[in-house]
């Protein structure tokens, strides 16, 4: 099963709000980290948070990590169209490989 | 020039045919990966490599091979492709955290 587990699966807002992607988790992790898949194509990596630490920002985007509650979100203020693409978390536990989660579909309508 | 490439982009075959997908990358990293994704779902590690004599069995290994050739070079092959290994199929490297990911090849078993 899934180390990490996306929620919502879709979501769908204006141009200009903010979206919110939330991920849960099972185990222990080292670091979670957000990449964006743009339709088809391979992933990007976008944010990388570690165990100790509990915010992060890059640019538009805002993430927490709460590991007590075994949970990260991923913000995007001002949305714009160009967001518009698949998100997802994925978690390191030390075990040599990446788990990924199956992803937050978000669509920006202009 | 990509930095991480995948051959072929796109593949049609049929059940028992025997596949083989290559990357190639130019980054000088140690670490490769290979990845399957299906509609709807997250990425699903097939096989990993830490270095060309290190070769990893990932969480769905079963009716895959892989062969590390070079630091550059990570292969998969499908010995007797069935229909349910029809999906995305990317391939990425890594040096530390992050991974970098190839453009993907689409693969169709009819």
């Amino acid at each position: 099963s899934q180390q990490g587990e996306e929620d919502p699966q879709a979501l769908s807002i204006q141009e200009g709000e903010n979206a919110t992607m939330n991920c849960s988790y099972k185990t222990s992790i080292n670091n979670l980290q957000w990449y964006r898949q743009n339709s088809g194509r391979g992933l990007v990596h976008l944010i990388l948070i570690r165990s100790n630490e509990r915010e992060k920002h890059s640019g538009r985007l805002r993430v927490t990590l709460d590991t007590s509650k075994k949970s990260s979100s991923l913000l995007i203020t001002a949305s714009r169209a160009a967001d518009t693409a698949s998100y997802f978390c994925a978690t390191d536990t030390g075990r040599r490989a990446l788990t990924f989660g199956s992803g937050t579909r978000l669509q920006v309508q202009p | 020039d990509a930095d991480v490439t995948q051959t072929p982009r796109n593949r049609i075959t049929k059940t028992g045919k025997r596949i083989m997908l290559e990357c190639s990358q130019t980054k000088g990293h140690d670490r490769m990966y290979w990845y399957r994704q299906d509609p709807g779902l997250g990425l699903r590690l097939i096989y990993y490599s830490f270095d060309v004599k290190d070769i990893n069995k990932g969480e769905i290994s079963d009716g895959y091979s892989v062969s590390r050739q070079a630091q550059a070079k990570f292969s998969l092959s499908l010995e007797s492709a069935i229909p349910n290994q029809t999906a995305l199929y990317f391939c990425a490297t890594s040096a530390g955290d992050t991974q970098y990911f190839g453009p993907g090849t689409r693969l169709t078993v009819l």
